[in-house]
């Protein structure tokens, strides 16, 4: 069991550039969850996908971020004219579908934009 | 809309020393409970989780918790800490959607010797 992978690890960026985050899954998860997190707290859930469809967005996914699972596998989180405020990790997870199913975490992607 | 509390934002606690994580939680409908453990620099893993069932279910690294429908709440406990326990762990609540968990703001647990 592979685990959850994200990269890259750690991204510093200028204000009003654009970044991009990639999350391979667990094999065989058919559901991909991005979350954001900020020092002191929780994570915050963003968008999630079954298989390659988006189910559901955040009201904090605002219209400079998109994601996207083309093939049902990997899944990217594009961030556009990157904000101080963006600074956060962004975490990435899958699980099985179903009620209850533990969401595995891989273990970020920290965005610093100066 | 589920939510949760966790009561305490930092618990400094002594090695060998027991030790509870508040969490209490609000849902109108049915609830999957969670605890997570993130060390520094990573990402979280799952210590418990509570379907159905049992009410006291027991986790990784001698963690257990308990889940108490009449006061809506799910604290984590630990009869003896390490120095390793240093962490900081967050309750979490989910509906019939894995999609909709919610996390807590988090408690800072640490452990001195």
């Amino acid at each position: 069991d592979t685990g959850v992978s994200q990269d890259p690890r750690h991204k510093i960026t200028k204000r009003g550039q654009n970044v991009t985050f990639r999350c391979d899954p667990i094999s065989e998860h058919n559901r991909l969850y991005w979350y954001r997190q900020t020092l002191g707290q929780g994570p915050e859930f963003l968008t999630y996908f079954q298989n390659e469809a988006q189910l559901e967005k955040s009201r904090l996914l605002s219209d400079r971020f998109s994601a996207e699972r083309p093939k049902g596998s990997f899944s990217t989180l594009e961030i556009q004219r990157t904000e101080q405020g963006d600074s956060a990790m962004y975490l990435c997870a899958s699980s099985r579908r179903g009620s209850g199913n533990t969401i595995y975490f891989g273990e970020g992607s920290w965005l610093t934009v100066v | 809309a589920q939510s949760v509390t966790q009561l305490d934002s930092q618990v400094p606690v002594f090695e060998e020393a027991p030790v509870e994580l508040r969490c209490n939680y609000s849902s109108s409908v049915s609830v999957y409970l969670f605890w997570y453990v993130q060390y520094p620099n990573q990402g979280l893993q799952l210590l418990l989780k509570y379907l159905s069932g049992s009410t006291l279910v027991k986790g990784i690294n001698g963690f257990e918790a308990e889940f108490n429908k009449s006061q809506t709440s799910f604290h984590l406990r630990k009869p003896s800490v390490h120095i390793s326990d240093t962490a900081e762990y967050f309750c979490a609540v989910s509906g019939d959607n894995n999609n909709d968990m919610r996390f807590g703001a988090g408690t800072r647990l640490t452990v001195k010797p």
